[in-house]
């Protein structure tokens, strides 16, 4: 099946921070989500980015689909932007969505 | 609108037990799938349902199953539970399968 890779596991940072976070996958996909897990494990939708470019507020997104890969932005980090980010795909054909391990991200005040 | 509910919220149970949770998924959504996610991990998909029927089943024995009923809210059944079935369980909906899903708060099962 299709593999899901997150980079990097764990970061670390100052409140204000600019962060990139990537997710890498192994197949074409029709489907890729990005999700917040808040500290009390409620997956929160960021966005949904099959391909192109997104934003909301200081979170964007980009797919680039031909190569496989997904980036989330997080600009002027705040000390609520802490939690698990997965990505989340859809293989073609599947009616699953797959995992990737995720990126802890903590923002220390 | 509300969104995904579950209940219940957290359940403790000993080995050999049998659970059901349940799922109400968002007003509209026809689609429910369900995930198990345990510490460390990004959630791992059990099933997903769409107008009733099963259109998905992920890599998990024949202790879980799952049905959903006319008004598109789910049941999630585990037998014989063991103590690696301690995880949290999400209920995530859709308007179809393959869409956005949008997830429930979990419910957190403890086997001891």
């Amino acid at each position: 099946g299709i593999q899901v890779e997150q980079s990097p596991p764990d970061l670390i940072l100052q409140e204000g921070a600019n962060s990139t976070l990537r997710c890498n996958f192994s197949d074409s996909v029709n489907n890729l989500q990005w999700f917040h897990q808040n500290p009390w494990g409620q997956l929160i939708n960021l966005f949904y980015i099959p391909s192109g470019t997104k934003q909301n507020g200081r979170l964007s997104a980009t797919t680039v689909a031909t190569e496989r890969y997904s980036l989330l932005y997080i600009s002027s980090s705040q000390t609520t932007d802490s939690g698990v980010y997965f990505c989340a795909v859809y293989q073609g054909g599947s009616e699953k969505l797959v995992f990737g391990k995720g990126t802890k991200l903590t923002v220390n005040p | 609108d509300a969104g995904v509910t579950q209940s219940p919220t957290h359940l403790i149970k000993t080995r050999g037990q049998h659970v059901t949770l349940r799922c109400s998924p968002i007003s509209g959504h026809k689609s429910v799938s369900w995930y198990q996610q345990v510490l460390g991990q990004g959630p791992q998909f059990i099933f997903q349902y769409y107008e009733k029927e099963e259109r998905g089943r992920g890599n998990f024995p024949d202790r879980f199953s799952a049905r959903q009923f006319p008004n598109y809210s789910s049941e999630l059944n585990v037998n014989a539970l063991l103590l690696g079935d301690s995880a949290l369980y999400l209920c995530a909906s859709s308007f179809d399968s393959q869409e956005t899903q949008y997830f429930g708060p979990g419910t957190r099962l403890l086997v001891l």
